[in-house]
């Protein structure tokens, strides 16, 4: 069965400072990996996903995301946070013939 | 595209009443997704229809909720009777299947809360 983790409940980072937020998976065969952010009392939004080629997938709002196929990983990245980045972020994979399996999700707090 | 539509967005009734949530999916999009979304358990997929079609509907809790796709606009979610256990954020999502590339894309939620 397929199965996401995101090993940090909250992730604080200074506004200007790089960000990571973290996500493992497993599952049977390739993966579909993808981000979602969702803000205060609104939806999830589609960030980026990696299918497959390039393993730095990119992302709006500057996000990228780096497939690591050894480390069964898929961490989303921006070189800068912005204080308007603080959100909760999913990542969710999909297997073939499989539904979405979505993350616990993170917080994201950028200080100013 | 006006993107994913639900209705209400928020639905606060008593205990033991009748709940519809309702979803307009994405225009051309063929699949749609229900979840519920707690602090205490996350995001959880409750049903998924393709082509109008209920393909899993493990995630339903109970027989007490109960979903309809009736045409490929629209779909309701309905809990008979509420408890104050429902109250959540209710999802809806849909995507366009077949590629396995496909990107949900989510509504507004509806914020339910059974008294």
């Amino acid at each position: 069965a397929q199965s996401v983790a995101q090993p940090e409940d909250q992730v604080n980072v200074a506004e200007g400072n790089p960000l990571t937020v973290k996500c493992t998976y497993s599952v049977s065969g390739n993966p579909y990996l993808f981000w979602y952010v969702q803000y205060p009392n609104r939806g999830l939004q589609f960030l980026l996903k990696y299918i497959t080629g390039d393993n730095l997938v990119k992302g709006s709002y500057g996000f990228e995301a780096e497939f690591n196929k050894s480390q069964t990983s898929f961490h989303l990245k921006k070189p800068s946070a912005l204080v308007s980045d603080s959100a909760l972020y999913f990542c969710a994979v999909r297997d073939i013939g499989q539904n979405f399996v979505f993350g616990p999700g993170t917080r994201l707090s950028v200080l100013p | 595209d006006a993107g994913v539509i639900q209705s209400p967005r928020h639905e606060v009734t008593e205990m033991g009443q009748e709940v519809t949530l309702r979803c307009k999916p994405i225009s051309g999009h063929n699949s749609l997704f229900w979840y519920r979304q707690t602090m205490m358990r996350g995001l959880e997929l409750l049903i998924y229809f393709n082509n109008n079609v209920p393909i899993d509907d493990s995630g339903m809790p109970e027989d007490r909720f109960s979903a309809k796709m009736p045409n490929a606009s629209f779909s309701t979610l309905k809990i008979q009777p509420s408890e104050p256990r429902d109250s959540a954020v209710y999802f809806c999502a849909s995507s366009l299947e077949g590629t396995l590339q496909e990107t949900q894309y989510f509504g507004p939620g509806t914020r339910l809360l059974v008294l």
